[in-house]
Protein backbone atom coordinates (compact mmCIF):
# COMPACT_ATOMS: atom_id res chain seq x y z
CA UNK A 1 0.00 0.00 0.00
CA UNK A 2 0.83 3.74 -0.29
CA UNK A 3 3.42 4.78 2.21
CA UNK A 4 4.08 8.97 2.73
CA UNK A 5 6.99 10.20 4.42
CA UNK A 6 7.27 13.91 5.50
CA UNK A 7 10.44 16.39 6.34
CA UNK A 8 10.69 18.03 9.28
CA UNK A 9 8.91 16.96 11.93
CA UNK A 10 9.33 20.42 13.68
CA UNK A 11 10.11 23.78 11.54
CA UNK A 12 10.69 27.28 13.16
CA UNK A 13 11.27 29.84 10.90
CA UNK A 14 11.70 33.82 12.08
CA UNK A 15 8.38 35.59 10.68
CA UNK A 16 8.91 37.39 7.07
CA UNK A 17 10.77 34.13 6.28
CA UNK A 18 9.83 30.94 4.22
CA UNK A 19 9.16 27.16 5.19
CA UNK A 20 9.48 24.58 3.32
CA UNK A 21 7.82 21.20 3.75
CA UNK A 22 8.79 17.88 1.47
CA UNK A 23 6.95 14.79 1.88
CA UNK A 24 7.55 11.46 -0.30
CA UNK A 25 5.06 8.87 -1.31
CA UNK A 26 5.91 5.23 -2.63
CA UNK A 27 2.64 4.22 -5.06
CA UNK A 28 3.29 5.92 -8.33
CA UNK A 29 -0.20 5.47 -9.24
CA UNK A 30 -1.02 8.06 -6.28
CA UNK A 31 -2.78 11.21 -8.74
CA UNK A 32 -4.30 13.65 -5.67
CA UNK A 33 -2.36 15.11 -3.15
CA UNK A 34 -3.54 17.72 -0.33
CA UNK A 35 -2.09 19.51 2.35
CA UNK A 36 -3.79 20.07 5.21
CA UNK A 37 -3.23 22.78 8.54
CA UNK A 38 -4.37 21.34 12.06
CA UNK A 39 -4.14 23.73 14.77
CA UNK A 40 -4.26 22.52 18.32
CA UNK A 41 -7.51 20.58 19.42
CA UNK A 42 -8.99 21.71 15.74
CA UNK A 43 -10.40 19.85 12.51
CA UNK A 44 -7.67 19.56 9.67
CA UNK A 45 -8.30 22.19 7.62
CA UNK A 46 -7.28 21.80 3.33
CA UNK A 47 -4.97 24.64 2.52
CA UNK A 48 -3.98 23.55 -1.14
CA UNK A 49 -4.10 20.70 -3.21
CA UNK A 50 -2.28 19.54 -6.00
CA UNK A 51 -3.03 16.71 -9.19
CA UNK A 52 -1.05 14.64 -10.60
CA UNK A 53 -1.55 16.12 -14.02
CA UNK A 54 -0.21 19.30 -12.83
CA UNK A 55 3.94 20.21 -11.35
CA UNK A 56 2.95 23.56 -9.55
CA UNK A 57 0.25 25.02 -8.07
CA UNK A 58 -0.13 28.86 -5.91
CA UNK A 59 -2.15 30.14 -3.74
CA UNK A 60 -1.28 33.87 -2.48
CA UNK A 61 1.46 32.91 -0.03
CA UNK A 62 0.98 29.28 -0.79
CA UNK A 63 2.77 26.65 -2.87
CA UNK A 64 2.69 22.70 -3.81
CA UNK A 65 4.87 21.36 -6.54
CA UNK A 66 5.11 17.98 -7.38
CA UNK A 67 7.81 15.81 -9.33
CA UNK A 68 6.16 12.43 -10.22
CA UNK A 69 9.17 10.80 -11.49
CA UNK A 70 10.91 11.68 -8.21
CA UNK A 71 7.40 11.04 -6.40
CA UNK A 72 7.79 13.60 -4.02
CA UNK A 73 6.04 16.72 -3.43
CA UNK A 74 6.79 19.98 -1.28
CA UNK A 75 4.83 23.00 0.38
CA UNK A 76 6.48 26.48 0.53
CA UNK A 77 4.95 29.16 2.74
CA UNK A 78 6.76 32.35 2.03
CA UNK A 79 6.51 35.79 3.92
CA UNK A 80 5.25 33.64 6.76
CA UNK A 81 3.25 35.17 10.08
CA UNK A 82 2.46 34.13 13.32
CA UNK A 83 -0.99 32.54 12.43
CA UNK A 84 1.16 30.30 10.51
CA UNK A 85 2.27 28.19 13.39
CA UNK A 86 0.59 24.71 13.07
CA UNK A 87 0.73 21.20 12.39
CA UNK A 88 1.20 20.51 8.69
CA UNK A 89 -0.11 17.43 6.86
CA UNK A 90 0.96 16.14 3.81
CA UNK A 91 -0.97 13.61 2.08
CA UNK A 92 -1.30 11.22 -0.93
CA UNK A 93 -4.36 9.02 -2.13
CA UNK A 94 -5.61 6.86 -5.14
CA UNK A 95 -9.20 6.95 -6.45
CA UNK A 96 -10.62 3.55 -6.21
CA UNK A 97 -14.29 2.92 -6.53
CA UNK A 98 -15.02 6.83 -5.93
CA UNK A 99 -13.34 6.35 -2.73
CA UNK A 100 -10.19 8.77 -2.46
CA UNK A 101 -8.24 6.99 0.42
CA UNK A 102 -5.86 9.81 1.89
CA UNK A 103 -2.93 8.32 3.10
CA UNK A 104 -1.05 11.27 5.56
CA UNK A 105 2.48 11.88 6.17
CA UNK A 106 3.29 12.02 10.12
CA UNK A 107 2.99 15.75 10.08
CA UNK A 108 5.11 18.99 10.40
CA UNK A 109 4.99 21.45 13.74
CA UNK A 110 5.57 24.85 12.41
CA UNK A 111 6.64 27.39 14.53
CA UNK A 112 6.78 31.11 13.09
CA UNK A 113 9.20 33.04 15.99
CA UNK A 114 8.16 36.95 16.01
CA UNK B 1 -22.04 26.57 10.32
CA UNK B 2 -22.94 24.11 7.21
CA UNK B 3 -19.55 22.34 8.18
CA UNK B 4 -19.03 18.85 8.70
CA UNK B 5 -20.67 18.01 12.46
CA UNK B 6 -19.97 15.34 14.90
CA UNK B 7 -20.98 14.28 18.32
CA UNK B 8 -20.23 14.04 20.76
CA UNK B 9 -16.53 16.19 21.14
CA UNK B 10 -15.25 14.38 23.77
CA UNK B 11 -16.16 10.74 25.11
CA UNK B 12 -15.25 9.37 28.39
CA UNK B 13 -15.86 5.62 29.13
CA UNK B 14 -14.39 2.46 31.44
CA UNK B 15 -12.56 -0.51 29.28
CA UNK B 16 -15.22 -3.01 27.94
CA UNK B 17 -17.89 -0.98 27.24
CA UNK B 18 -19.39 0.29 24.09
CA UNK B 19 -19.40 3.84 22.03
CA UNK B 20 -21.39 5.24 19.40
CA UNK B 21 -20.11 8.75 17.10
CA UNK B 22 -22.06 10.78 14.92
CA UNK B 23 -21.06 12.12 12.26
CA UNK B 24 -23.17 14.80 9.94
CA UNK B 25 -21.58 15.26 6.81
CA UNK B 26 -22.17 18.93 4.70
CA UNK B 27 -25.54 18.28 3.36
CA UNK B 28 -24.76 17.71 -0.12
CA UNK B 29 -21.61 15.25 0.36
CA UNK B 30 -22.14 11.80 -0.52
CA UNK B 31 -18.74 11.02 0.33
CA UNK B 32 -18.30 10.24 3.61
CA UNK B 33 -14.77 9.16 5.19
CA UNK B 34 -13.94 7.48 8.75
CA UNK B 35 -10.55 8.57 10.21
CA UNK B 36 -8.71 8.31 13.34
CA UNK B 37 -5.72 9.83 14.30
CA UNK B 38 -3.46 9.57 17.63
CA UNK B 39 -1.54 11.91 19.37
CA UNK B 40 1.60 13.03 17.20
CA UNK B 41 -0.04 11.33 14.13
CA UNK B 42 -1.46 12.09 10.84
CA UNK B 43 -5.16 10.76 10.41
CA UNK B 44 -5.48 6.57 9.14
CA UNK B 45 -8.24 5.63 7.13
CA UNK B 46 -10.79 3.68 8.71
CA UNK B 47 -13.81 3.20 5.99
CA UNK B 48 -15.83 4.64 3.27
CA UNK B 49 -18.81 5.20 2.19
CA UNK B 50 -20.71 6.33 -1.09
CA UNK B 51 -24.18 7.31 -0.38
CA UNK B 52 -25.48 5.02 1.95
CA UNK B 53 -22.98 1.78 0.74
CA UNK B 54 -20.02 1.17 2.63
CA UNK B 55 -17.42 0.34 -0.24
CA UNK B 56 -14.39 0.36 1.82
CA UNK B 57 -12.91 -0.76 4.95
CA UNK B 58 -9.01 -0.69 6.24
CA UNK B 59 -7.67 -3.76 7.95
CA UNK B 60 -7.49 -1.29 10.81
CA UNK B 61 -10.96 -1.57 11.69
CA UNK B 62 -11.44 -4.59 14.00
CA UNK B 63 -14.30 -6.81 14.49
CA UNK B 64 -15.26 -4.99 17.20
CA UNK B 65 -15.64 -1.85 14.92
CA UNK B 66 -18.76 -0.94 12.68
CA UNK B 67 -20.10 2.08 10.73
CA UNK B 68 -23.15 2.46 9.24
CA UNK B 69 -25.15 5.57 6.65
CA UNK B 70 -28.43 3.96 6.88
CA UNK B 71 -30.01 6.60 4.84
CA UNK B 72 -26.92 7.93 2.90
CA UNK B 73 -26.43 11.36 5.18
CA UNK B 74 -25.69 10.83 8.96
CA UNK B 75 -23.57 8.01 9.83
CA UNK B 76 -22.61 6.64 13.15
CA UNK B 77 -19.74 4.72 13.94
CA UNK B 78 -19.45 2.28 16.70
CA UNK B 79 -16.86 0.55 19.24
CA UNK B 80 -18.02 -2.72 20.88
CA UNK B 81 -15.62 -3.78 23.92
CA UNK B 82 -13.62 -0.63 24.00
CA UNK B 83 -10.02 -1.32 24.31
CA UNK B 84 -6.88 1.11 25.94
CA UNK B 85 -5.95 1.66 21.95
CA UNK B 86 -9.20 2.88 21.39
CA UNK B 87 -8.27 6.18 23.00
CA UNK B 88 -7.78 8.65 19.70
CA UNK B 89 -9.55 11.16 18.04
CA UNK B 90 -11.87 9.88 15.81
CA UNK B 91 -11.90 11.97 12.50
CA UNK B 92 -14.87 12.10 9.68
CA UNK B 93 -14.44 14.01 6.58
CA UNK B 94 -16.95 14.70 3.58
CA UNK B 95 -16.41 15.31 -0.29
CA UNK B 96 -19.30 15.66 -2.91
CA UNK B 97 -17.72 13.45 -5.73
CA UNK B 98 -15.15 11.43 -6.27
CA UNK B 99 -11.63 13.39 -6.50
CA UNK B 100 -13.25 16.20 -4.81
CA UNK B 101 -11.40 17.83 -1.78
CA UNK B 102 -12.17 15.96 1.87
CA UNK B 103 -13.78 18.48 4.46
CA UNK B 104 -13.18 17.26 7.91
CA UNK B 105 -15.27 17.56 10.76
CA UNK B 106 -13.98 18.75 14.59
CA UNK B 107 -13.99 15.33 15.70
CA UNK B 108 -14.56 12.99 18.84
CA UNK B 109 -12.17 12.52 21.34
CA UNK B 110 -12.19 8.99 22.92
CA UNK B 111 -10.70 8.43 26.17
CA UNK B 112 -10.72 4.75 27.64
CA UNK B 113 -9.71 4.97 31.06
Amino acid sequence: GENVEQHPSTLSVQEGDSAVIKCTYSDSASNYFPWYKQELGKRPQLIIDIRSNVGEKKDQRIAVTLNKTAKHFSLHITETQPEDSAVYFCAASITVQGAQKLVFGQGTRLTINP
Amino acid sequence: DTGVSQDPRHKITKRGQNVTFRCDPISEHNRLYWYRQTLGQGPEFLTYFQNEAQLEKSRLLSDRFSAERPKGSFSTLEIQRTEQGDSAMYLCASASAGGKPQHFGDGTRLSIL
